[in-house]
């Protein structure tokens, strides 16, 4: 059980478009997500802490104009990279919570490449 | 505030044993957990810890002290698969990990 899915797994896309990622809880409601990246030799950073139903939360630095965060259903996020930059490139990585529990289930990930 | 501190890189021998040390600052403390994550990969989880004390499951295990901040990974009968890096992450009172940057462990046959 505590499958989290992500959807796509790597994407290349062109300077100035958008891209969109999903996260998905395969088999529990997931009352809130997690949105990571993760740039090479690094650890993972916290970009932003949605709740289903309501705004995310999104950490210092990280401009919420740019990184669209939805969380409209108990199982479903999504993370849009809105005008993406060169700098924008890297993994992207999603992770839930149930209602219960504390610990977080990750995604496999999305390596994002901008051209 | 917060931090997590932990060595950056490790080499370790294939069948021998490791331990990988994680100081923390948390407000809010409610456990520690650790994670393994091959390059290129999402983590996986390996252990958390709420309570003072060593857990043991299979060749890994993780202990914590509460009140010295302090939290070890030991990794027995080390195998070349075990190469990854070992993330340790306290959960704050959002619920929210707090990561250390990752310890890169090597292992030599």
């Amino acid at each position: 059980g505590a499958v989290v899915s992500q959807h796509p797994s790597w994407v290349i896309c062109k300077s100035g478009t958008s891209v969109k990622i999903e996260c998905r809880s395969l088999d529990f409601q997931a009352t809130t997500m997690f949105w990571y990246r993760q740039f090479p030799k690094q650890s993972l950073m916290l970009m932003a802490t949605s709740n289903e139903g309501s705004k995310a939360t999104y950490e210092q630095g990280v401009e919420k104009d740019k990184f669209l965060i939805n969380h409209a259903s108990l199982t479903l996020s999504t993370l849009t990279v809105t005008s993406a930059h060169p700098e924008d490139s890297s993994f992207y990585i999603c992770s839930a919570r149930g209602t219960t529990d504390y610990e977080q289930y990750f995604g496999p990930g999305t390596r994002l490449t901008v051209t | 505030g917060q931090n997590i501190d932990q060595p950056t890189e490790m080499t370790a021998t294939e069948g021998a044993i490791v331990q990988i040390n994680c100081t923390y600052q948390t407000s809010g403390f409610n456990g520690l957990f650790w994670y393994q994550q091959h390059a290129g990969e999402a983590p996986t989880f390996l252990s958390y810890n709420v309570l003072d004390g060593l857990e043991e499951k299979g060749r890994f295990s993780s202990f914590l002290s509460r009140s010295k901040g302090y939290s070890y990974l030991l990794l027995k009968e080390l195998q070349m698969k075990d190469s990854a890096s070992y993330l340790c992450a306290s959960l704050n009172s959002n619920y929210q990990l707090i990561w250390g940057a990752g310890t890169k462990l090597i292992i030599k046959p």
